[in-house]
């Protein structure tokens, strides 16, 4: 079983749905980042969080520590939201070790 | 633009070969990790430096290796190299350990 899990692996929506991306993981973390990978292929790392929620622009990201779970929700989706979202952990071993979930393909039509 | 640049973009070469991956990170961060993206692996960490010295190790092979270097650019060298060592290989910034990584476009790597 993978230490991080990312459901659905695969999103297709309309645009102007809201969507939601969840990740559980199965280690102790001190971090969690949400990236954000297009068809071309480059990484943007979107957030990095801790504890409680982030928000920036129509995008937001929660987690509960205790739950060992995280969610990105997309707010008034668009077909330029459609790319692989990575949810990857930051292990609490002390080392900088990052960890990857498989990813999510989503798929915003027009 | 992350700030983050990595050279070649696109390398393609046969296998037993060596090749070196070059990235040199954001100005002012001090923290460099290398990634490989395979399509039956997903992202895995390879190697991590922080201020020109090695921090955490991932699923680093023995015939890699990478250093980074007093004005903190970083390089990956590839040796030995196999037909399931093509890939795209990342290198990431963050101004020191624990903070937001900026990713640099990635390194193709094609071994023939």
């Amino acid at each position: 079983k993978n230490e991080v899990e990312q459901s659905p692996q695969n999103l297709t929506a309309q645009e102007g749905e809201f969507i939601t991306i969840n990740c559980s993981y199965s280690v102790g973390i001190s971090a969690l980042h949400w990236l954000q990978q297009h068809p071309g292929g480059g990484i943007v790392s979107l957030f990095m969080l801790s504890s409680g929620k982030k928000k920036h622009g129509r995008l937001i990201a929660t987690i509960n520590i205790q739950e060992k779970h995280s969610s990105l929700h997309i707010t008034a989706s668009h077909p330029r939201d459609s790319a692989v979202y990575i949810c990857a952990v930051i292990l609490l071993s002390g080392a900088q070790k990052l960890v990857f979930g498989q990813g999510t393909r989503l798929t915003i039509n027009p | 633009d992350s700030g983050v640049t990595q050279t070649p973009k696109h390398l393609i070469t046969a296998t037993g070969q060596r090749v070196t991956l070059r990235c040199s990170p954001r100005s002012g961060d001090l923290s460099v990790y290398w990634y490989q993206q395979s399509l039956d692996q997903g992202l895995q960490f390879l190697i991590q430096y922080y201020n020109g010295e090695e921090r955490a190790k991932g699923n680093i092979l023995e015939r890699f290796s990478a250093q980074q270097f007093p004005d903190l650019h970083s390089e990956l060298n590839l040796s030995s190299l196999e037909l399931g060592d093509s890939a795209l290989y990342f290198c990431a910034s963050s101004r020191v350990l624990g903070e937001k990584l900026f990713f640099g476009s990635g390194t193709q790597l094609s071994v023939l």
